[in-house]
């Protein structure tokens, strides 16, 4: 199993902040990597997809770059909606796994 | 406007069984690979099972295969996980998601708002 690591496990930022969330894969994933947002109590909710993809609706201060093993998630100005746990997930290979998440408190 | 609805959780004793149920609408269910997903308190999300759009593809992760069984009913716009032995490390939300698909990408785009499984005697 490809096995997904994530730094660090938790942050404390400021609103304006700039954030990166690393990402790393036990293998070469290509650009298989997706990035979700997860807020208590409410479905994940996709971000990035093929690594640097962003999805439609998300506001362009989340972008994505990175490619085989080594990943990231950056947020450019922190918004107070931003409090949240980020997960990686790679989608080279079954079984389809998550990264163990970023809680980002404000 | 696509809509998934899980059903099916609730309180079981270890040991137990339960069937979660997933009701798609909005889009052509036929088309879609799906999957479960569940969120632990302890570890995060975790991905269980996909199954492709005609069940001719199937998958599980190693701690739940041979216990759970994911299936679907195209007819009734349906998804079903079907658990048994339960543990209380399957506590969980247990999360239905659709399978978007792209010449280099797949990823989970729509999911369902969950439903808790509490595995407790």
């Amino acid at each position: 199993d490809i096995q997904m690591t994530q730094s660090p496990s938790s942050l404390s930022a400021s609103v304006g902040d700039r954030v990166t969330i690393t990402c790393r894969a036990s293998q070469s994933i290509s650009r298989y990597l997706n990035w979700y947002q997860q807020k208590p109590g409410k479905a994940p909710n996709l971000l990035i997809y093929a690594a640097s993809s962003l999805q439609s609706g998300v506001p362009s201060r989340f972008s994505g770059s990175g490619s085989g093993t080594d990943f990231t998630l950056s947020i450019s100005s922190l918004q107070p909606e931003d409090f949240a746990t980020y997960y990686c997930q790679q989608s080279y290979t079954i079984p389809r796994t998550f990264g163990p998440g970023t809680k980002v408190d404000i | 406007e696509v809509q998934l609805v899980e059903s099916g959780g609730g309180l079981v004793k270890p040991g137990g069984s339960l069937r979660l149920s997933c009701a798609a609408s909005g889009f052509t269910f036929s088309g879609y690979g799906m999957n479960w997903v569940r969120l632990t308190a302890g570890k995060g999300l975790e991905w269980l099972s996909s199954i492709s759009s005609s069940s001719s593809y199937i998958y599980y992760t190693d701690s739940v295969k041979g216990r759970f069984t994911i299936s679907r009913d195209n007819a009734k716009n349906s998804l079903y996980l079907q658990m048994n032995s339960l543990r209380a490390a399957d506590t969980a939300v247990y999360y239905c998601a659709r399978v978007e698909s792209g010449s280099s990408s797949e990823y989970f785009q729509y999911w369902g708002q969950g439903t808790l499984v509490t595995v407790s005697s």
